[in-house]
Formats: C-alpha cells, structure tokens, sequence
C-alpha cells in the first residue's frame, strides 16, 4: 500500500496517560499535516510540517501535544496528560509543496480517553 | 485567518435528483479550493477540486463551480446514487505564509433509493 499509513487504528488510554501516533506519508510528499476530527465536525488543523521542520502548530493546540518529523519522512503526534476532551480522530496527511496540490488523508487513529 | 461556511449540514435526495452543497470562505487570496469525500468510518478522499483561474470544473456526474467575485463555491452532484451517501467537506487553503486548508463542517448527504 503506497497510500498514508497511521498506527494505530485505535487507541484506547486512562486519563492522564501519554499517547504517541505514528504517520508514514506517501514517500515522495514532503509536506505533512495533522488534524483533528470530532464527531460531526470538520478536520480541525493542529500542525504541519515542511521536511523535518515544523512550520505551523495551531492556537488551539495545548502545550500538552507535540509533534515530530525528524527525518523528514514519518512524523509522530504525542499527547502528554490526556483529557476525555482529547477524545477524536486523529488524521495524517500528506502533499507535495506547496497547498494548492491534493492532500492525501490517512485512514487516521480514533483515541478514547476514558 | 480563512474562515469556511459549509451548507447544509444534511442534505436528503431521492435516486437520480441532483444535490447542491454550497462554502462560502473568507480570504480572497484563497487559489484552491478541493472537496473531500467521506465514507463512514473511513478517511476523506479527495472528489474533485478547482483553482481559481477557472470557474467550473466537470468530471462525469460531479462538478463544481467558482464564484471568486462572491468568495463561494458549489459541488453539483447529479443522478444521485445511494453509493453518493456520504459526508462531504470542502476546504479552502490559508495564505501569506501559513499554507494550510481549511475545512467546512461537512455535509451529510443522503441518497434514499
């Protein structure tokens, strides 16, 4: 499968646990984003990456995430402390440069905080 | 920032009527503008998509149109399938250096056959 890959498919975690999800972007992509889905709702932007390095992380996202794409190919999102408000669907995408070029989603990671 | 109004939220054809899924979006800067497909349970995969030096775009039963003057754009979907029920997003990117789309709420679109 040449397609995003996100591990895992579902993650299930007490409150206060850290969590860590993992993206492998179609290879030749240089450009990779995260965001997040709730129930209902759009994909919400939380960060992107250009490379190894992070060009743009969200307002909205808490000092508790973090991002990483050391290498310039996978990236890993940890959340540190989770809340049930961190509960969503995480998604992973990819493109080449620049935005006006197709995202390609991930089939993303469903987190259940309990 | 961009700011994307998606209507309506849900949206019930019957098979064979056409549906209309409308996003309004704010920065006039924005150049492209894709819509997303969403099975349940399953990632959003991009339909169709337009750029700004085009007003419409056709690909079989599926188009979408550009009004850049009005800052919205439209999928048509026509002779609905069940196959077509699905959640749909639109997205329009940011621009002046934060290069990153934004996207509607979705649409719910339901084909009853």
């Amino acid at each position: 499968d040449t397609g995003v890959s996100q591990n895992p498919r579902h993650k299930i975690t007490k409150r206060g646990q850290n969590v860590t999800f993992r993206c492998d972007p179609i290879s030749e992509h240089n450009r990779l984003y995260w965001y997040r889905q709730t129930l209902g709702q759009g994909p919400e932007f939380l960060t992107y990456f250009q490379n190894e390095a992070q060009l743009e992380k969200s307002r909205l996202l808490s000092d508790r995430f973090s991002a990483e794409r050391p290498k310039g190919s996978f990236s890993t999102l940890e959340i540190q402390r989770t809340e049930q408000g961190d509960s969503a669907m995480y998604l992973c995408a990819s493109s080449l440069t620049g935005v006006s070029t197709e995202a390609f989603f991930g089939q993303g990671t469903r987190l259940t905080v309990v | 920032g961009e700011n994307v109004e998606q209507h309506p939220s849900t949206l019930s054809v019957q098979e064979g009527d056409s549906a209309v899924i409308k996003c309004t979006y704010s920065d006039s800067a924005s150049n492209y503008f894709p819509w997303y497909k969403q099975e349940l349970g399953k990632r959003p995969q991009l339909i169709i998509d337009i750029r700004s030096n085009v007003g419409e775009k056709k690909d079989q039963r599926i188009a979408v149109t550009l009004n850049k003057t009005a800052k919205h754009f439209s999928l048509h979907i026509t002779e609905t399938q069940p196959e077509d029920s699905a959640v749909y997003f639109c997205a329009a990117p940011t621009q002046g250096g934060s290069e990153k789309l934004v996207f509607g709420k979705g649409t719910k679109l339901t084909v009853n056959p």
